[in-house]
């Protein structure tokens, strides 16, 4: 059974910390994906790897970074958390687009900064 | 600019009669369609997809309808049941364009009346 797995259900942080979450896919897949759901605003991109220490910018990476150093690992670091980085964030995994396959997802880390 | 676009935010539909969630694209370059469901404090579970070659994707009780020249998508669920209750996310990638990741949509949120 394919996985995706995020390391927290639930976070609480203060503003201003460093926080980290990781996520490990052990289907080998090259592509791997952070985003944020928000109510009413769907799913959005915030980064993206399709390799091993390569990384893109999605559509909000604004007070992100990411770290992929190793092909099932792709970590998402808020260099200093805010309130409105209170979301839930989900990650993703896939083959390249190019096989026509779907992106499998994490259970997601309901993150909560205060 | 809203790429995907889901112009329902909640639907609610009688047990055993059909849904119809609905689905808009504006980038010509999406060539791969997917639907998502997700429940409440878990990841996205994927669907059923549809690749641009095609307009028609059938999987028991879900189809996928693909309208090219309108830009237009719908997830048919036939017949619902109380556990299709869920929000659905509509999402696009473009294959050729490397890893680039899924545009979602804002998501319907369906409620199955018993």
């Amino acid at each position: 059974d394919v996985k995706v797995t995020q390391s927290s259900r639930y976070l609480v942080k203060r503003t201003g910390e460093k926080v980290f979450l990781e996520c490990v896919q052990d289907m080998d897949h090259e592509n791997m994906f952070w985003y944020r759901q928000d109510p009413g605003l769907g799913l959005r991109l915030i980064y993206f790897s399709y390799d091993v220490k390569m990384k893109e910018k999605g559509d909000i990476p604004e007070g992100y970074s990411v770290s992929r150093e190793k092909k099932e690992r792709f970590s998402l670091i808020l260099e200093s958390a805010s309130t409105n980085q209170t979301s839930m964030y989900l990650c993703a995994s896939s083959t390249p687009w190019q096989t026509y396959t779907e992106a499998f997802f994490g259970q997601g880390t309901r993150l909560t900064v205060v | 600019d809203q790429q995907v676009k889901q112009n329902s935010p909640s639907l609610s539909v009688q047990e055993g009669r059909i849904s119809i969630l609905n689905c808009d694209y504006t980038n010509s370059m999406f060539d791969y369609f997917l639907w998502y469901k997700k429940y409440p404090a878990e990841g996205p579970t994927f669907l059923i997809s549809i690749s641009s070659i095609k307009d028609k994707n059938e999987d028991g009780r879900f189809t996928v309808f693909l309208n090219k020249s309108a830009k237009h998508l719908s997830l048919h669920i036939v017949p619902s049941q109380p556990g299709d209750s869920a929000v659905y996310f509509c999402a696009a990638s473009n294959s050729g364009g490397g890893a680039d990741g899924l545009t979602f949509g804002k998501g319907t949120h369906l409620i199955i009346q018993p």
